[in-house]
C-alpha cells in the first residue's frame, strides 16, 4: 500500500525566505504527483502536477521536483511571502488504471512578515 | 477556479439519517471523486466515478453509496449517518489525459453527525 509522508509537518520562516518542503513516498511506480495548498478552512487549490516521465516543473516562484527512482519529491518556494503561508499537500496516483490520489498528512507553513 | 459546487455547504444532521451531498462541475470532466478530510487521516477517498453510470470504490467507502446520472453532477449518500462520518467532504474532478489530469478540488462540505 502506497505511503506518503511530508516532512517536517510546520514550518515557520522570516518573509523572503526561499524554503524547500518535502515529500516521500514507499512505492515508486506512480503514475504523477501533484502538489496542492490549502488555505484554513477552504477548499484545495492545484499548485503543480509532475508526470513521471518529468523531473520538474515550475509556476512562478515555485518549484518541484520529482525523484521518482528514490521516491522523493520537493516544493521549492522562492522569495516567500505572507501570503504564502497556508498548509501544502502532496498527493500521488499510482501508475495503474485507477485514478484516486494518495495523500501526505501536509506541511503546515507560516511565514512571518 | 475550475467550475466545481457543492451543496450544501454546512449541514448538521442526526445519527440514522440518510445524507445526500451534491457535487456539480461546468468543465465537462469526465472523472468526478469525493474525499472526505480528517485530521489524523489527510485526505482519503470515498468513491469514485469514471463516467456517467460508471463508479467504484475507494478506500472508505463502507457507510456510502454514489450515483451520477449526468457528466455534471456526482451525488454522496450517508445512508444512515453515524458520529464516525463527522467530516469534511471534498469533490474533485479532472480530465482525462495529460495537464488536464490535474484534480480540482470543490469548496468542500462540512457535515456534522449528532
Amino acid at each position: 500500500k502506497q505511503e506518503v509522508t511530508q516532512i517536517p509537518a510546520a514550518l515557520s520562516v522570516p518573509e523572503g525566505e526561499n524554503l524547500v518542503l518535502n515529500c516521500s513516498f514507499t512505492d515508486s511506480a506512480i503514475y504523477n504527483l501533484q502538489w496542492f495548498r490549502q488555505d484554513p478552512g477552504k477548499g484545495l487549490t492545484s499548485l503543480l502536477l509532475i508526470q513521471s516521465s518529468q523531473r520538474e516543473q515550475t509556476s512562478g516562484r515555485l518549484n518541484a521536483s520529482l525523484d521518482k527512482s528514490s521516491g522523493r519529491s520537493t516544493l521549492y518556494i522562492a522569495a516567500s511571502q505572507p501570503g504564502d503561508s497556508a498548509t501544502y499537500l502532496c498527493a500521488v496516483r499510482m501508475d495503474t488504471g485507477r485514478r484516486a490520489l494518495t495523500f501526505g498528512s501536509g506541511t503546515r507553513l507560516q511565514v512571518q512578515p | 477556479d475550475a467550475g466545481i459546487t457543492q451543496s450544501p455547504r454546512h449541514k448538521v444532521t442526526e445519527t440514522g439519517t440518510p445524507v445526500t451531498l451534491r457535487c456539480h462541475q461546468t468543465e465537462n470532466h469526465r472523472y468526478m471523486y469525493w474525499y472526505r478530510q480528517d485530521p489524523g487521516h489527510g485526505l482519503r477517498l470515498i468513491h469514485y466515478s469514471y463516467g456517467v453510470k460508471d463508479t467504484d470504490k475507494g478506500e472508505v467507502s463502507d457507510g456510502y453509496s454514489v450515483s451520477r446520472s449526468k457528466t455534471e453532477d456526482f451525488l454522496l449518500t450517508l445512508e444512515s449517518a453515524t458520529s464516525s462520518q463527522t467530516s469534511v467532504y471534498f469533490c474533485a474532478i479532472s480530465g482525462a489525459s495529460g495537464v488536464s489530469e490535474t484534480q480540482y478540488f470543490g469548496p468542500g462540505t462540512r457535515l456534522l453527525v449528532l
